[in-house]
């Protein structure tokens, strides 16, 4: 099974500022990953696809990078709105694996 | 626009089975693979398995190999996950997801179900 490693686990920022959580893949998975934002209660929603791609309906403040084994969701200028707890996804191969998730409060 | 709406919470006791129910709006049920995610309170998210609504063929991950089943029923584009010899362990939220398509690839989960709380308790 591919291992996800996403971190920080937790971060407190403030309103403004830049934010920069990553995850890192046990083996290369091209750019078969996805972000996700969930926030109490609710399903979790998909900011970007293919590691880079922003999904429709999503701020551009929220931007993905990377391939292979290491990707970066960033927030460029956190809004009151973000804070909640993200995941990255790995659908390059059968387990589909998350990581730990970040939960991104309030500083 | 694409709706995966869940059937009601449940509370089983030990040893039961519970089957959650996904009804499929807005696009062509028979065209994306569903997927199956639980989260259990305050923890991440988990992948259970996968199902292709058009051939029924199914996908479990190893920890529920032997327990769960994913079914459909395409005349009302209905999914479904049963789990069985449940155990306190399994209360959690069960989702079920849409997978997006990807030339020469699984697919990621472009959209979700409103889930649904399995509790399992004497």
């Amino acid at each position: 099974d591919i291992q996800m490693t996403q971190s920080p686990s937790s971060l407190s920022a403030s309103v403004g500022d830049r934010v920069t959580i990553t995850c890192r893949a046990s083996q290369g998975i091209r750019n078969d990953l996805g972000w996700y934002q969930q926030k109490p209660g609710k399903a979790p929603k998909r900011l970007i696809y293919a590691a880079s791609s922003l999904q429709s309906g999503v701020p551009s403040r929220f931007s993905g990078s990377g391939s292979g084994t290491e990707f970066t969701l960033t927030i460029s200028s956190l809004q009151p709105e973000d804070f909640a707890t993200y995941y990255c996804l790995q659908h390059n191969s059968y387990p589909k694996t998350f990581g730990q998730g970040t939960k991104v409060e309030i500083k | 626009q694409v709706q995966l709406v869940q059937s009601g919470a449940e509370v089983k006791k030990p040893g039961a089975s519970v089957k959650v129910s996904c009804k499929a709006s807005g696009y062509t049920f028979t065209s994306y693979d569903i997927n199956w995610v639980r989260q259990a309170t305050g923890q991440g998210l988990e992948w259970m398995g996968w199902m292709n609504p058009n051939s029924g063929n199914t996908g479990y991950a190893q920890k529920f190999q032997g327990r769960v089943t994913m079914t459909r029923n395409t005349s009302i584009s209905t999914a479904y996950m049963e789990l069985s010899s449940l155990r306190s362990e399994d209360t959690a939220v069960y989702y079920c997801a849409r997978v997006s398509m990807v030339r020469g690839g699984i697919g990621g989960i472009d959209y979700w179900g409103q889930g649904t709380l399995v509790t399992v308790s004497s």
